[in-house]
């Protein structure tokens, strides 16, 4: 069954450096997805993507956040300049239209 | 803005009892509807889903019904297994232009025990 895949599992960085956390969504999905879930809180939407553009994005996506679909197969996610803050578990999810799958999620630790 | 609103936890209950995870929302159009799954240390599964009032969404013995007249969305199983502990997320989605963004409840942690 095709699934979306996220690496790293784990990254650890220091604040204030760049991190690019990449996500491969399900090959013949259209839509795709950043979402956030701080510790012991619910999950955030970031930002979604279609058609090669940032279709919506939510107050927590600003200037520090940016995605690509740089090849066709990866998506990615980037932070500039990390803050403690930005400490968070982070899911890539794909669809082809309505119905979100989600990737097992990048851990990010922000020292 | 819409909204979810789930029952609070953490949730424990013994195996085969029967589980009610109250779910309520609030949209401005007709949205889909979605209950996903957290295990501990893994990420999202879509549990079920149901895309217009009245639909029965179900899946692995879990169920839940779109109530468009109670903006609600339940989510029952008859008898919980010690495996279904985990996070439950109810969660909505309208489409909004080209996306169809997913609105998420706080979680409800349910544990089984034997």
């Amino acid at each position: 069954e095709p699934e979306v895949t996220q690496t790293p599992s784990h990254q650890v960085t220091q604040m204030g450096q760049e991190v690019i956390l990449r996500c491969v969504p399900i090959s013949n999905h259209l839509y795709f997805y950043w979402y956030r879930q701080i510790l012991g809180q619910k999950v955030e939407f970031l930002v979604s993507f279609y058609n090669n553009e940032i279709s919506e994005k939510s107050e927590i996506f600003d200037d520090q956040f940016s995605v690509e679909r740089p090849d066709g197969s990866n998506f990615t996610l980037k932070i500039r300049s990390t803050k403690l803050e930005d400490s968070a578990m982070y899911f890539c999810a794909s669809s082809e239209i309505q119905t979100q799958y989600f990737g097992p999620g990048t851990r990010l630790l922000v020292l | 803005g819409d909204s979810v609103t789930q029952m609070e936890g953490p949730v424990t209950l013994s195996e085969e009892a029967f589980l009610t995870i109250n779910c309520t929302y609030t949209a401005t159009g007709y949205p889909s509807l979605f209950w996903y799954v957290q295990y501990p240390g893994e990420g999202l599964q879509l549990l079920l889903k149901a895309t217009k009032a009245d639909d029965k969404g179900s899946n692995k013995g879990f169920e839940a019904t779109y109530r468009k007249e109670t903006t609600s969305f339940h989510l029952e199983k008859g008898s919980v297994q010690v495996s279904d502990s985990a996070v439950y997320f109810c969660a909505l989605s309208e489409r909004g232009g080209s996306n169809y963004k997913l609105t998420f409840g706080k979680g409800t942690l349910l544990t089984v025990n034997p």
